[in-house]
Order: structure tokens, then sequence, then C-alpha cells
């Protein structure tokens, strides 16, 4: 099955750039989608098809996906940002939805 | 206004049953793909089944044969159907909406229902 790999946790101080990647064989081409969950609340999704934004979430917000690496990067980090974010693929292969296994982000 | 309501869970014993629902409005289910994800307190999110427009019905390894996920054109209603309940199920599901170009994202949650298995 395939696998999605992140970093446990990311720390970055406020107005800085923070950047989580999302390792998997030959990710680049897949569609990654990555999703933004805060404590107790469900996932919003915030970035999709590896570079668009839904309506609303705030440009800050990027993705790139290229080889076996995916990255969400948020610029100009703000302590509204903490949380834990996921990534996620669909796995034709095995008609599967894949997650990874999150990463916490701290706003220092 | 798009909004996706669970309900259904509770407190049961290893090897019981439940039904979750999980009502839709602002979209129409039948139209869309529709997908159940779980998350144990505390860990992270997994997928656990599917349903596509044209009624074909995927699962987790960890669930095939177990759930049924199923939905009512009638009322917008997807469901989830948990039999021979494990304590491993025990988990906030939440249902999502499969959305975006390429039908592989989930775009709208619900707020989620909480499932705990024990004796």
């Amino acid at each position: 099955s395939y696998v999605l790999t992140q970093p446990p946790s990311v720390s970055v101080a406020p107005g800085q750039t923070a950047s989580i990647t999302c390792g998997g064989n030959n990710i680049g081409s897949k569609s990654v989608h990555w999703y933004q969950q805060k404590p107790g609340q469900a996932p919003v999704l915030v970035v999709y098809d590896d570079s668009d934004r839904p309506s609303g979430i705030p440009e800050r917000f990027s993705g790139s996906n290229s080889g076996n690496t995916a990255t969400l990067t948020i610029s100009r980090v703000e302590a509204g940002d903490e949380a834990d974010f996921y990534c996620q693929v669909w796995d034709s292969s095995s008609a599967h939805v894949v997650f990874g296994g999150g990463t916490k982000l701290t706003v220092l | 206004e798009l909004q996706l309501v669970e309900s259904g869970g509770g407190l049961i014993q290893p090897g019981g049953s439940l039904r979750l629902s999980c009502a839709a409005s602002g979209f129409t289910v039948s139209n869309n793909y529709m997908s159940w994800v779980r998350q144990t307190p505390g860990k992270g999110l997994e997928w656990v089944s599917s349903i596509y427009g044209g009624g074909g019905t995927y699962y987790a390894d960890s669930v095939r044969g177990r759930f049924t996920i199923s939905r009512d054109n009638s009322k917008n209603t997807l469901y989830l159907q948990m039999n021979s309940l494990r304590v491993e199920d025990t988990a906030f599901y939440y249902c999502a909406r499969v959305g975006g170009a390429t039908k592989t994202d989930l775009d709208s949650w619900g707020q989620g229902t909480l499932v705990s298995v024990s004796s």
C-alpha cells in the first residue's frame, strides 16, 4: 500500500515561513491535498491538487509537488496557524484514500 | 450553505453494531463521491470507506467485511453500518464530500461523531 511520510513536528517563529513536507514514492505523479486541523475541530482543506486554494483560504498557504516530495508552505506565520497538518492522496492502484501521519505546527 | 451533520455515535460493547448517519444539505449526496474518515483521539486521520456516484464502494482493509457504506437519496443522507465492533474502532468518525477537479480531495467535512467501543 502507498505510504506518505510527514515530520511529526515543525516549529517556526511568528512572521517566518513554515515548510511541511510529505514524502511518497513518485508522489509528483499524484494530486496532493493538505488539511489543517485545530484542536477539537474537524479538518479543513487548505490546499488541493498540489497548489490550489479553496475559497477563503489565505494566500499565505501554498503548495508544491515534485519527485518524491510534496510541500505545504505557510508564509508570514501567525499564532492562529498553530495546528496539525495532514497531506493526502488518492492511491489509484488500491482505490484507497491515503493520509500522511500528520505534522504538528508550533508557533514559537 | 453546504453542511454535513453526523449522528449515531455512542458507547457500545465489543461485538456490537452501530449505524452512523451523515445528513447533507446544500448539495446532493447521490451526485457526489462521499467518504468516511476516522480519528482515534490524539492520533492521525484514517480513511475508512468511500462511495462513488455510480454506487461503487471501497473500504480500508481494517474494516472490510464489517462496515458497510450506503446512502439514501430520498433523505440526502450517507450511512456507515458498523458490525462486529472492536476496541480499536474507537474514534471520532467524520463524513466528508469528495470534491475538486480530480475528485480526490475531501472539500467539506462534518463535525464528527464519537464511537467508543468498550466493555
